[in-house]
């Protein structure tokens, strides 16, 4: 069965500093990964995916996320944290078995402080 | 930019009516989902449609929840009859194709509250 863990429920990073929000995960096939992010009383949006490929993927706003598979990670980076990136993401996975709904993280509420 | 839209924005309802929820996906894809988000919980998978058919639901998608394709262009998710547990942010997405490098792209939701 496939799953996905967010061990933070929280991260908290300075402004101008490097973040990063962890998400591993369990699938029965290859894994389709993606990074959703979600500002308050609005919907899911689009981040960042690895299909195949190479294993660091570049997404919007900056952020980044790398595939490890020997780890079963896809963490989310981004050089420098900006206020406005302060947020609850979301990682989530699909995988290549013909399944066809995505499974999500609890999330990761991320908080910059200027 | 194309984007899916939903409405309303807001439902409130009586335990044991029965509600629509109504979404436009965007008007080239051929995927349709809907996912659920119970306050401060994690996204819930619902129900994904393809081909103006199930394709696959979760064991959350019970008897009392169907969806339809009416005509062509909206995606309705219908609860029969309203729990309180029922409420939650509500959330459609469409997808444009088979292959994986298409990613869902989702509404802004309908906050359903049963009361």
């Amino acid at each position: 069965a496939q799953s996905v863990a967010q061990p933070e429920d929280q991260v908290n990073v300075a402004e101008g500093n490097p973040l990063t929000v962890k998400c591993t995960y369990s699938v029965s096939g290859n894994p389709y990964l993606f990074w959703y992010v979600q500002y308050p009383n609005r919907g899911l949006q689009f981040l960042l995916k690895y299909i195949t490929g190479d294993n660091l993927v570049k997404g919007s706003y900056g952020f980044e996320a790398e595939f490890n598979k020997s780890q079963t990670s896809f963490h989310l980076k981004k050089p420098s944290a900006l206020v406005s990136d302060s947020a609850l993401y979301f990682c989530a996975v699909r995988d290549d078995t013909g399944g066809f709904k995505t499974i999500f993280g609890a999330g990761t509420r991320l908080f910059v402080k200027a | 930019e194309p984007e899916v839209t939903q409405t309303p924005s807001h439902q409130v309802t009586q335990m044991g009516q029965e509600v629509i929820l109504r979404c436009v996906p965007i008007s080239n894809h051929l995927y349709f989902y809907w996912y659920r988000q119970i306050l401060g919980q994690k996204v819930e998978f619902l129900v994904s449609f393809y081909n103006n058919e199930i394709s696959e639901k979760s064991e959350i998608f019970d008897d009392q929840f169907s969806v339809e394709r009416p005509d062509g262009s909206n995606f309705t998710l219908k609860i029969r009859s309203t729990k309180l547990e029922d409420s939650a942010m509500y959330f459609c997405a469409s997808k444009a194709g088979t292959s994986e490098s298409y990613e869902q792209y989702f509404g802004p939701g309908t906050r359903l509250t049963v009361t």
